[in-house]
């Protein structure tokens, strides 16, 4: 079956403009993580869905971050005013359901570069 | 405050021979741990994992060994493979049992032919 897609798979975007990253889940998964990798760090979370709502944003770096899921599946992470430390890779994972124990499937990744 | 600590960003071994990786935490209360593989251009995919009911698990050619006094975690792979030649990341859950997960910084690891 199809797999965790995002798109786009790379966005070159200049300082102060906006961006928005796309996650398409696995069907039927009701939880939604993203993250972001910055060079040479690991993995940080930004934010978790359990079907369309966010019941934990604390990762979110900043107001400039948001993001929503919409119908239980397809969610956006938008950046505004984009600042060059934002810079990263932004990863989207999906679970059957929320929890410890179940297993995250991951996205390829959005390498965001801002200039 | 970094949680998950892996502290050798590379390792490079020779094919056949074993792979050790470490990861350190801080957090007691940690009591479950994952280790996930990333080839470039990929997602991270799961490896395996262990509860810290446990102090061993074993799948296959990996084995991740906890020592709960030290809070380290190792990673071995026997024998190593050249297909084996990935980013290497640990974690462990965030609070409130959500799923979310926290890493480490990764480990990349070369196994030569």
């Amino acid at each position: 079956g199809a797999g965790v897609s995002q798109s786009p798979s790379n966005k070159v975007t200049e300082k102060g403009k906006d961006v928005e990253l796309r996650c398409d889940p696995i069907s039927g998964h009701t939880a939604l993580y993203w993250y972001r990798q910055s060079l040479g760090q690991g993995l940080e979370f930004l934010i978790y869905f359990q079907g369309n709502s966010a019941p934990d944003k604390s990762g979110l770096p900043s107001d400039r971050f948001s993001a929503e899921r919409t119908g239980g599946s397809v969610s956006t992470l938008t950046i505004q005013r984009t600042q060059q430390e934002d810079s990263a890779v932004y990863l989207c994972a999906s679970s059957p359901v929320g929890g410890t124990y179940n297993e995250q499937f991951f996205g390829p990744g959005t390498r965001l570069t801002v200039l | 405050d970094q949680q998950v600590k892996q502290n050798s960003p590379s390792l490079s071994v020779q094919e056949g021979r074993i792979s050790i990786l470490n990861c350190d935490y801080t957090n007691s209360m940690f009591d479950y741990f994952l280790w996930y593989k990333k080839y470039p251009a990929e997602g991270p995919t799961f490896l395996i994992s262990i509860s810290s009911i446990k102090d061993k698990n074993e799948d296959g050619r990996f084995t991740v060994f906890l020592n709960k006094s030290a809070k380290h975690l190792s990673l071995h792979i026997v024998p190593s493979q050249p297909g084996d030649s990935a980013v290497y990341f640990c974690a462990a859950p965030g609070s409130g049992n959500t799923g979310k997960l926290i890493f480490g910084q990764g480990t990349t690891l070369q196994v030569k032919p």
